[in-house]
């Protein structure tokens, strides 16, 4: 079955990296992304990695994919508190399947 | 910046009573979607439209739900009757390239609570 588990909470201090985990189930998405939900909005595409990549960089934010183990990480180097924020992940086999999200919290 | 444009932002409304959630998605975007997001869940898919065409709807319960998108352009998602389990987040999103490289751009969404 379709199913991506993230966990549910991180806590950081500002200035500190974040790092948040994600598996995923199908070994055939072409991509994997990563979007963030701030309070009462919609979600927002931070970055995705191509299924052949095993790291990318974007400024603060670094993708990295074990596609062995079918796991997905997204660090963000020097939390800011404007990060605080809901953290998806999501697979797309055929479409896009978000994870549960993670509930990123920065402390200052 | 263009964005996607959802009415309304929040609905309260009592069970069995019908509510309608409206979507504007960005110029130029022939696909269209509509996600539920339950509280402390990640989003669902609902419905899928390529222009006015339904390209998946395997997830929508077609007995009280209903989508359209007659012209291509903007859409239309109904419940009715409403049910307490169907508080959510009503999602819009749309895509230039139909979704395969997975950039959708949401809209704020719309909040139901069903009493």
């Amino acid at each position: 079955g379709e199913d991506v588990e993230q966990s549910l909470f991180l806590s950081v201090r500002e200035g500190d990296s974040s790092v948040i985990n994600c598996t995923y189930t199908d070994s055939s998405s072409t991509y994997l992304y990563w979007y963030k939900q701030e309070p009462g909005a919609g979600l927002q595409l931070l970055t995705y990695i191509f299924s052949n990549m095993d790291m990318k960089q974007d400024q603060r934010l670094t993708v990295l994919l074990n596609k062995k183990d079918k796991h997905l990480s997204l660090r963000i180097a020097d939390t800011q508190t404007g990060d605080s924020a809901i953290y998806f992940c999501a697979e797309h086999p055929n479409k896009l399947i978000f994870g549960t999200g993670t509930l990123l919290a920065v402390q200052p | 910046e263009a964005e996607v444009a959802q009415s309304p932002r929040y609905k309260i409304t009592e069970k069995s009573q019908a509510v309608a959630f409206w979507c504007d998605p960005i110029s130029g975007h022939a696909t269209l979607y509509w996600y539920r997001q339950i509280l402390g869940q990640g989003p669902e898919l609902l419905v899928q439209f390529q222009d006015e065409s339904v390209v998946d709807d395997s997830q929508l319960p077609k007995d009280r739900f209903s989508a359209e998108r007659l012209k291509g352009v903007d859409s239309t998602l109904k419940i009715q009757p409403a049910e307490l389990g169907d508080s959510a987040m009503y999602l819009c999103a749309s895509s230039l390239l139909g979704g395969s490289t997975g950039e959708l751009f949401f809209g704020e969404g719309s909040r139901l609570t069903v009493l």
